[in-house]
């Protein structure tokens, strides 16, 4: 089965730069969504079809999916960016998963 | 406004059943298919299955083929999630989430979700 590959944490300072990745075979041939899941809250979509921002999300998160990697990119990360993101992608009719990555602002 | 709500919360004893049900309202469900995903206690997401907008139809995960069962009545705009055999590690927090996106390729995109239901499975 298709698996998808995330560090399980990453640390930035606020107002930097932080970057998310996700792996997996051939993953430019797939869409990719990223998910935003905060503490005792449902997960929300940050990304979708790669690099498209739904309404509402800030113009800070970015993406991007090349070769065997996916990338969520937070720009000027403030601390409401602390959260878990999950990326996820559909291969022979399953949605999968990545395992989560752990964002940390400090 | 798209809005999926959820029942409440539920505690059952192993080899037991839940039903869990998922209301929606506002936006448009005819091309969308109602899915849902699992999240056990400090862990990560676990796609479970989908019903689609085909009358009686579902897709399911692989692992959960032959214990679950996702149905929808349309005439309420719900969709529920059976989980049969219950087992302690099926303790955790299943949330259905919209995709609007069936039937246009290969996209998939949960673009809502409900506030999900604690499933506690306890002897």
């Amino acid at each position: 089965s298709y698996e998808l590959t995330q560090p399980p944490s990453v640390s930035v300072s606020p107002g930097q730069t932080a970057s998310i990745s996700c792996s997996g075979d051939k993953l430019d041939n797939k869409y990719v969504c990223w998910y935003q899941q905060k503490p005792g809250q449902s997960p929300v979509m940050v990304m979708f079809q790669d690099r498209k921002r739904p309404s509402g999300i800030p113009e800070r998160f970015s993406g991007s999916n090349s070769g065997n990697t996916a990338t969520l990119t937070i720009s000027g990360t403030q601390a409401m960016d602390e959260a878990d993101y999950y990326c996820q992608t559909w291969d022979s009719s399953n949605a999968v998963f990545g395992g989560g990555t752990k964002l940390t602002v400090l | 406004q798209v809005q999926l709500v959820q029942s409440g919360a539920e505690v059952k004893k192993p080899g037991s059943s839940v039903k869990v049900s998922c209301r929606a309202s506002g936006g448009t469900f005819s091309s969308s298919s109602v899915n849902w995903v699992r999240q056990a206690p400090g862990q990560g997401l676990e796609w479970m299955g989908r019903s689609i907008p085909v009358p009686g139809k579902a897709n399911y995960a692989q692992k959960f083929k032959g214990r679950v069962t996702i149905t929808a009545d349309q005439s309420t705009s719900t969709t529920y999630l059976e989980l049969s055999s219950l087992r302690v590690e099926d303790t955790g927090v299943y949330y259905c989430a919209r995709d609007p996106t069936y039937g246009s390729g290969s996209y998939f995109e949960l673009d809502s979700w409900g506030q999900g239901t604690l499933v506690t499975v306890s002897s």
